[in-house]
């Protein structure tokens, strides 16, 4: 049971490329989060999606995309990669999304630089 | 006010204290409320969640003071292994059933022998 995988889990783009970051849950988990996490900072939340097909923005999504076709995968993508996205990004997964029951699990991040 | 305020620290204890931090939030209406620990350069994890009063497992006890807005954790018997940030979490006003948690900054805590 490998819970939430991410990749790549470091990488360095040059400023105005494109890329994609894979995430992938094997717990049939429904809800699905990006956080990014800057240096000394809490995480903040750039796209959620509740299901397959269902995607919304959350704190930041300005610069980034997600889609979510399968229960399993939630790849974010990063267009035109600006100086201000270099973070750690986070995906995490929820059983449900009724508060009183639910805790995260996480991957294990991917560390992103854009120069 | 921010929606969830932590003191970044960091807290110096030495081996074997107690040490005690608060999270503040803002959106009285929340009824559940998280702990994660996040270790250097690691992926935050669960610790203890709050649905009512407190929680207490182990070491580790989580209050909820509703009337100030604020929730605690206190860990007793402090070990070396303890050292890490200690993030506290809140779902945001009209999260609904999204699952949505607004993370604070984190406290760190360094515990030394």
């Amino acid at each position: 049971n490998a819970g939430v995988t991410q990749t790549p889990k470091f990488r360095i783009l040059k400023i105005g490329q494109s890329m994609t970051l894979q995430c992938t849950q094997d717990m049939n988990h429904n809800y699905m989060y990006w956080y990014r996490q800057d240096p000394g900072m809490g995480l903040k939340l750039i796209y959620y999606s509740v299901g397959a097909g269902i995607t919304d923005k959350g704190e930041v999504p300005n610069g980034y995309n997600v889609s979510r076709s399968t229960t399993e995968d939630f790849p974010l993508r990063l267009e035109l990669a600006a100086p201000s996205q270099t973070s750690v990004y986070f995906c995490a997964s929820s059983s449900t999304g009724q508060p009183a029951n639910y805790g995260y699990t996480f991957g294990s991040g991917t560390r992103l630089t854009v120069v | 006010r921010k929606e969830v305020e932590q003191d970044p620290g960091p807290f110096n204890v030495p081996e074997g204290a107690t040490v005690a931090f608060n999270c503040t939030y803002s959106n009285s209406a929340s009824q559940s409320f998280f702990w994660y620990r996040q270790d250097c350069r690691k992926e935050p994890k669960l610790l203890m969640s709050v649905y009512s009063s407190g929680n207490e497992d182990g070491r580790f006890t989580a209050q909820l003071n509703r009337a100030s807005q604020y929730i605690s954790l206190l860990i007793r018997d402090s070990k070396l292994s303890d050292s890490a940030t200690y993030l506290c979490a809140v779902p945001p006003r009209g999260s609904g059933n999204t699952g949505k948690l607004i993370f604070g900054q984190g406290t760190t805590l360094q515990v030394k022998p």
